[in-house]
């Protein structure tokens, strides 16, 4: 299976702020990288996937880069509503794999 | 709108089973790969199976290979989570997923864009 590395854990940061989460493929997966964001009690919501693609909807200050077995998810100005959970996934192979996640607080 | 709806998450006991069920509406069911992904507070997300428009094709994780199987039901809308021998680490919420397809030349895979809000599963005696 292929592991998926979420950095950091955890990090805090403040309304305005630019934030960056970083996630490492243990093998390459090309782009099929997607991210979520959860927040307490809910479902996972898409925002990004295709390691760039944003997802309808989402709003334009996440952004995704990356391929290979690097990428990144990029918050340009943190927002309130943006203080959650944010987890990858690879869907390049069976099974598809997530990250441990990175909580925002 | 999407909406997946989830259900017959419950108190099992140890070896037992249960049928979890995902009602789908707002969309075309048979034109769409599903999947089944479930989360625990000490594993975090965890992939557990999905299964092609027309039920050909399916695909498990290992963990749970020869004791969950993964259905659909086109003319009900409706998938299925079929789970037996249960065991106290099958203990999570399990979400039922809408999986769309993006390509990037020459591959194609998928990516879960619609959830529900899951179904709780506790296996304990």
């Amino acid at each position: 299976d292929i592991q998926m590395t979420q950095s950091p854990s955890s990090l805090s940061a403040s309304v305005g702020d630019r934030v960056t989460i970083t996630c490492r493929a243990s093998q390459s997966i090309n782009i099929f990288l997607n991210w979520y964001q959860q927040k307490p009690g809910k479902a996972p919501k898409l925002l990004i996937y295709g390691a760039a693609s944003l997802q309808s909807g989402v709003p334009s200050t996440f952004s995704g880069s990356g391929s290979g077995t690097d990428f990144t998810l990029t918050i340009s100005s943190l927002q309130p509503e943006d203080f959650a959970t944010y987890y990858c996934q690879q869907t390049y192979s069976i099974p598809a794999t997530f990250g441990g996640g990175t909580r925002v607080e | 709108e999407v909406q997946l709806v989830e259900s017959g998450g419950d108190l099992v006991q140890p070896g037992g089973s249960l049928r979890l069920s995902c009602a789908a509406s707002g969309f075309t069911f048979s034109r769409y790969w599903m999947t089944w992904v479930r989360q625990t507070p000490g594993k975090g997300l965890e992939w557990v199976a999905n299964i092609k428009q027309d039920g050909s094709e399916t695909s498990h994780v290992d963990s749970v290979k020869g004791r969950f199987t993964i259905s659909r039901d086109n003319a009900r809308n409706s998938l299925y989570l079929q789970m037996s021998s249960l065991r106290a680490e099958d203990t999570a919420i399990y979400y039922c997923a809408r999986s769309s397809v993006h390509c990037s030349s020459p591959s194609c895979r998928l990516y879960s864009d619609y959830w529900g809000q899951g179904t709780l599963v506790t296996v304990s005696s």
